[in-house]
């Protein structure tokens, strides 16, 4: 596609359940990130995936998240038991190995309410 | 963690007055600096990468300047449109393990008045 897409754009959860947060990035990006952004905090880094291979988890918030791309493509972010502190957007950026010289490419990001 | 902060965080400005804010990182292990604009409810949007010492980018009235020595960046606006009105992220880039890691600074929130 045109763009970094992601779904669903909003997700109300209850605290416990499981949410599945999907991307799909600029076909022929080799790199994709997961970033959070609560309310009034800039995006912080969650995750870095190079084709399928997961190179970077180190700012995944707990062991409730996780985040797989299989075939290099299509990437999903998964958290597990919902606690309220996730409520946040999850943004998702691709670009080509590295950046080059034309930055990351976002998503709309999927905003997560969990109440 | 690196230290990445915006300032101001955020900023009213009348129609047709020209502005800037600034982004300050660490002046060690520099790669790049990127500047993203994110207006509500859109994706943040790449206006300017910045790899050089004394790079200045210009982009229509938006322009930027680089200075990695000293660690910052600043993002000039001339004559701000309501359109300008967004949140400006600076992301401050190093090279480690054979990839880039970026980290974002909170964002400068502006809002152009009519």
């Amino acid at each position: 596609g045109a763009g970094v897409s992601q779904s669903p754009r909003y997700k109300v959860a209850k605290r416990g359940q499981d949410v599945a947060l999907r991307c799909d990035p600029i076909s022929g990006h080799v790199s994709l990130f997961w970033y959070q952004q609560a309310l009034g905090q800039g995006p912080e880094f969650l995750t870095y995936f190079q084709n399928e291979a997961q190179l970077d988890k180190s700012g995944l918030p707990s062991d409730r998240f996780f985040a797989e791309r299989p075939e290099g493509s299509v990437s999903t972010l998964k958290i597990q038991r919902t606690q309220q502190e996730d409520s946040a957007v999850y943004l998702c950026a691709s670009s080509w190995a590295g950046t080059g010289g034309y930055g990351y490419t976002f998503g709309s990001g999927t905003r997560l309410t969990v109440v | 963690i690196l230290n990445v902060e915006q300032s101001p965080q955020s900023l009213h400005v009348q129609e047709g007055d020209s502005t800037n804010f600034t982004c300050s990182f660490p002046s060690s292990n520099f790669y790049a600096l990127h500047w993203y604009r994110w207006e509500t409810a859109k994706s943040p949007e790449a206006l300017f990468v910045m790899t050089l010492n004394g790079d200045e980018k210009k982009k229509g009235r938006i322009s930027a300047t680089l200075n990695t020595k000293e660690g910052y960046s600043y993002l000039y606006i001339k004559g701000s449109q309501p359109e300008d009105s967004a949140t400006y992220l600076c992301a401050f880039v190093i090279y480690s393990g054979g990839y880039q890691k970026v980290t974002f600074g909170t964002g400068t929130k502006l809002q152009v008045i009519p």
